[in-house]
C-alpha cells in the first residue's frame, strides 16, 4: 500500500530564506507527483506536476525534483516571501485512477 | 470562470439527515473524484468516477453514494449523517491521459458539520 509522508508537519523561516519542502512515498511504481498549495479556509492550488519519467519541474521561484528510487520529492522555494505562508502537500498517482496525498507541511515565513 | 465549483460553502446537519454535496466541472474533464480532508490525515479518497455512468470507491467509501450522469456533474450524497462525517469535502477533476493522470482541478471546498 502506498504511504506518502511529509516531514516536517510545520517550518517557520525568515523572510528570503531558501527553503526545501520534503515528501517521501513507499512505492516507487508512480504515474506523477504533484505539489499543491492549501491556504486556510481554500481549497488547493496547484503549484507543479512532475511525470514519472522526468526528474524536475519549474515555475518561478519553486522547483520540484523527482527522485523515483529513493520515494522521495523535495520542493524548493527560493528567497521565500511572508505571501508562501501556507500548507504545501504532495501527492502520488499511483495508477487505478487513486491518488495518495500526505499530510502536507505548514509554512510560515515571517516577515 | 472555468474550474471546479462546489456548492454549498458551508452546511450544518443534524445526526440522521441527508444531504447532497454539489460539485461541477466546465473544463470537459473524464475523471471526477471526491476527498475528505480531516487535520493531521491529509486528503481520502472517497469515491470516483472515469466517466458518465462509471463510478467506483475510494479508501473511505462507507455512508456516502455517488452518481455521474453526466461528464460536467459529480454529486455526493451522505444519506444518513452522522457526527464522523464532519469534515472539509473537496471535489477534484483532471483529463484522463494515455499513460498517467494530468494533474488535478480542486475546488475551493464544502465544510460539513454534523451536530
Amino acid at each position: 500500500k502506498q504511504e506518502v509522508t511529509q516531514i516536517p508537519a510545520a517550518l517557520s523561516v525568515p523572510e528570503g530564506e531558501n527553503l526545501v519542502l520534503n515528501c517521501s512515498f513507499t512505492d516507487s511504481a508512480i504515474y506523477n507527483l504533484q505539489w499543491f498549495r492549501q491556504d486556510p479556509g481554500k481549497g488547493l492550488t496547484s503549484l507543479l506536476l512532475i511525470q514519472s519519467s522526468q526528474r524536475e519541474q519549474t515555475s518561478g521561484r519553486l522547483n520540484a525534483s523527482l527522485d523515483k528510487s529513493s520515494g522521495r520529492s523535495t520542493l524548493y522555494i527560493a528567497a521565500s516571501q511572508p505571501g508562501d505562508s501556507a500548507t504545501y502537500l504532495c501527492a502520488v498517482n499511483t495508477g487505478g485512477f487513486k491518488t495518495i496525498f500526505g499530510a502536507g507541511t505548514r509554512l510560515f515565513v515571517k516577515a | 470562470n472555468a474550474g471546479v465549483t462546489q456548492t454549498p460553502k458551508f452546511q450544518v446537519l443534524k445526526t440522521g439527515q441527508s444531504m447532497t454535496l454539489q460539485c461541477a466541472q466546465d473544463m470537459n474533464h473524464e475523471y471526477m473524484s471526491w476527498y475528505r480532508q480531516d487535520p493531521g490525515m491529509g486528503l481520502r479518497l472517497i469515491h470516483y468516477s472515469v466517466g458518465a455512468g462509471i463510478t467506483d470507491q475510494g479508501e473511505v467509501p462507507n455512508g456516502y453514494n455517488v452518481s455521474r450522469s453526466t461528464t460536467e456533474d459529480f454529486p455526493l450524497r451522505l444519506l444518513s449523517a452522522a457526527p464522523s462525517q464532519t469534515s472539509v469535502y473537496f471535489c477534484a477533476s483532471s483529463y484522463l491521459g494515455t499513460a498517467a493522470h494530468y494533474g488535478y482541478t480542486f475546488g475551493s471546498g464544502t465544510r460539513l458539520t454534523v451536530v
